[in-house]
């Protein structure tokens, strides 16, 4: 079964610095992997997706990640932190194109002024 | 262009009670799935279904029920609420090989 660990349950930066999410999963197989955010009292809604081809992936409001098959990692970054940026951010998996998402725990992402 | 909605969007409920939570897509997706949201626990599947007619249970499936006889709804039941239920819990549909999963905005139930 995969899995998904999402290191740092918290994570605070300063306005303008450096985002870096860190995900790593397990897959016995090449893995889909998908990064979410959530803002408060909110749905889910879809940051970037890596499913195959090229390994870095960008998406949306600045974000990008990384698909690294020997680190067995997926981490997001974004160079320069906004304020609208704070949110929580979940990281997912899954073996196939047809098999549901596991999530991570999930980071929640504080930007201090 | 609603994409997926949520009724009721809050619920509070007593021990022992019964309800349902309804899904609806305007996204004609075949592929549904119901998660609950728990603090330090990220989302958790409940159940899901692949289509019409369909279900399938995921990870934390026990006192929960489903029926999708509709392809644009997706119905998950309560049968007796327990405090342990209470939870955020969200519907979502999309093909994981696509473009991943349209979340709706999400129910709070809270079992008393």
């Amino acid at each position: 079964a995969q899995s998904v660990t999402q290191l740092g349950s918290h994570v605070s930066v300063s306005e303008g610095a450096l985002v870096l999410l860190r995900c790593n999963y397990s897959s016995s197989v090449p893995p889909y992997l998908f990064w979410y955010v959530q803002y408060p009292n909110q749905g889910l809604q879809l940051l970037l997706k890596y499913t195959t081809g090229a390994t870095l992936v960008k998406g949306i409001n600045g974000f990008e990640a990384e698909f690294k098959k020997s680190e067995t990692s997926f981490h997001l970054t974004k160079p320069s932190a906004h304020m609208s940026d704070a949110a929580e951010y979940f990281c997912a998996v899954s073996r196939s194109g047809n098999t549901p998402l596991v999530f991570g725990k999930g980071t929640r992402l504080s930007v201090i002024a | 262009n609603a994409g997926v909605t949520q009724t009721p969007k809050f619920r509070v409920l007593k021990t022992g009670q019964s309800m349902t939570l309804l899904c609806a897509q305007d996204m004609n997706h075949e592929y549904m799935y119901w998660y609950r949201q728990d603090p330090g626990m990220g989302l958790r599947l409940i159940h899901y279904s692949v289509g019409e007619g369909t279900t399938a249970k995921g990870e934390v499936p026990d006192g929960y029920n489903v029926s999708r006889l509709k392809k644009q709804n997706f119905l998950l039941g309560l049968e007796s609420a327990a405090p342990s239920q209470t939870s955020v819990y969200f519907c979502a549909t999309g093909f994981t090989g696509n473009y991943g999963y349209t979340f709706g905005s999400g129910t709070r139930l809270t079992v008393v």
